[in-house]
């Protein structure tokens, strides 16, 4: 069965400064990986998915993230941290197939001026 | 588009009330998703369909919980009776082909006293 990992619950950085948040996953096949982010009492946004090709996708806000299929991760960055990127973003993932999205637990970004 | 549109925004209601939650998905989507969130459980899919028909609800949490997509632009999400554990966010997204991105709506968010 599918399953994704976010292994911090809270992250702190400086406005300026690069961010990352870290992303692990478990597929038995090819994985489909998404990022979403949920600003207070907002929906979850779609930020950026890797479904084939490069492994550094690009999306939304300037953020990106890099698949790395021997260490089953997909961790997304910044170069350049916002105050306004403070939110809280999802990882999800899916297997090949009409199969639904597994969602991590979330990791909470708090970005300081 | 208007998105994926929920209705109500907020619902407040005393325990054993009945509760309906409402979806518009994006037109042309064939499959919606029903997720509820938590602080203590984060994001939980509880039941999706595709093209109308329910394809897993292996994830609604009790027989109080029933989910209907009489057609295309509207599906429904019933608790009855509904019970203060049940207070939480329920988002609905829709998507297209399945495998694609989700898109979400702003959620209801339900409290039962």
């Amino acid at each position: 069965a599918q399953s994704v990992a976010q292994p911090e619950d809270q992250v702190n950085v400086a406005e300026g400064n690069p961010l990352t948040v870290k992303c692990t996953y478990s597929v038995s096949g090819n994985p489909y990986l998404f990022w979403y982010v949920q600003y207070p009492n907002r929906g979850l946004q779609f930020l950026l998915k890797y479904i084939t090709g490069d492994n550094l996708v690009k999306g939304s806000y300037g953020f990106e993230a890099e698949f790395n299929k021997s260490q089953t991760s997909f961790h997304l960055k910044k170069p350049s941290a916002l105050v306004s990127d403070s939110a809280l973003y999802f990882c999800a993932v899916r297997e090949e197939g009409n199969t639904p999205l597994v969602f991590g637990k979330g990791t909470r970004l708090s970005v300081i001026a | 588009d208007a998105g994926v549109i929920q209705s109500p925004r907020h619902e407040v209601t005393e325990m054993g009330q009945e509760v309906t939650l409402r979806c518009k998905p994006i037109s042309g989507h064939d499959y919606l998703f029903w997720y509820r969130q938590t602080m203590m459980r984060g994001l939980e899919l509880l039941i999706y369909f595709n093209n109308n028909v329910p394809i897993d609800d292996s994830g609604m949490p009790e027989d109080r919980f029933s989910a209907k997509m009489p057609n295309a632009s509207f599906s429904t999400l019933k608790i009855q009776p509904s019970e203060p554990r049940d207070s939480a966010v329920y988002f609905c997204a829709s998507s297209l082909l399945g495998r694609e991105t989700q898109y979400f709506g702003p959620g209801t968010r339900l409290l039962v006293l």
